[in-house]
């Protein structure tokens, strides 16, 4: 069946270092999504790639979809104690396929 | 404007017995799904309604979960009998469009903290 996987399952860097997390999904996706969860919320929707090799950014953040859509990667560039979370991508085929998810934790 | 309303937003309760919890998806929505999220996973889809009508229900446990979105607005997910391994919060959210054209962001409720004990 349909599996999305992210590395790393847990991240902890110092405050001001860059953070990456890597969805992989075992077929071609139509579009990602990923979100965000603070702990002890619930999951808020980032931002939504649709096209083969898309790159997005939001302020220090920068998504990318890959060429074979079936990949995608979130990185955080100088990160701050506001990014810690989970962040979850969201395959779409049919339905929504959520990742594993990658723990942030961000030490002052 | 207002967003994916849940309730309860905890409940406990003893193996075997039953437990219902409730959704009110944001107004104009058509949408609305049920997720599951154990501690430390990310969000399994357990039904998914396009107004009153089920899209899909492929994962959802029919034996002892049953959800029903009667007038297309507000939405109820049931566990009867409950087991241990139903444990996880539950997440209601709605979207705009359905996941057929994945054009749509999902709005995620609160959820409900359901623990079986």
């Amino acid at each position: 069946g349909q599996q999305v996987m992210q590395i790393p399952q847990y991240q902890h860097v110092q405050e001001g270092e860059d953070f990456t997390t890597y969805c992989n999904s075992s077929t071609t996706l139509s579009n990602i999504q990923w979100y965000k969860q603070r702990p002890g919320g619930h999951p808020v929707f980032l931002i939504q790639l649709v096209k083969s090799g898309e790159v997005k950014k939001q302020k220090r953040l920068t998504f990318q979809f890959g060429e074979a859509k079936k990949n995608s990667s979130l990185h955080i560039t100088a990160t701050q104690t506001t990014d810690v979370g989970t962040y979850f991508c969201a395959g779409h085929r049919n339905q929504f396929y959520f990742g594993t998810g990658t723990s942030l934790t961000v030490i002052p | 404007e207002a967003g994916v309303a849940q309730s309860p937003r905890y409940k406990i309760i003893e193996k075997r017995q039953s437990v219902a919890f409730w959704c009110n998806p944001i107004s104009g929505h058509a949408t609305l799904y049920w997720y599951q999220q154990i501690l430390g996973q990310g969000p399994k889809l357990l039904i998914q309604f396009q107004n009153n009508g089920v899209v899909d229900d492929s994962q959802l446990p029919k034996d002892r979960f049953s959800a029903e979105r009667l007038k297309g607005v507000d939405s109820t997910l049931k566990i009867q009998p409950a087991k241990l391994e139903d444990s996880a919060v539950y997440l209601c959210a709605s979207s705009l469009t359905g996941s057929s054209t994945g054009a749509s962001p999902l709005h995620f409720g609160n959820g409900t903290r359901l623990t079986v004990t």
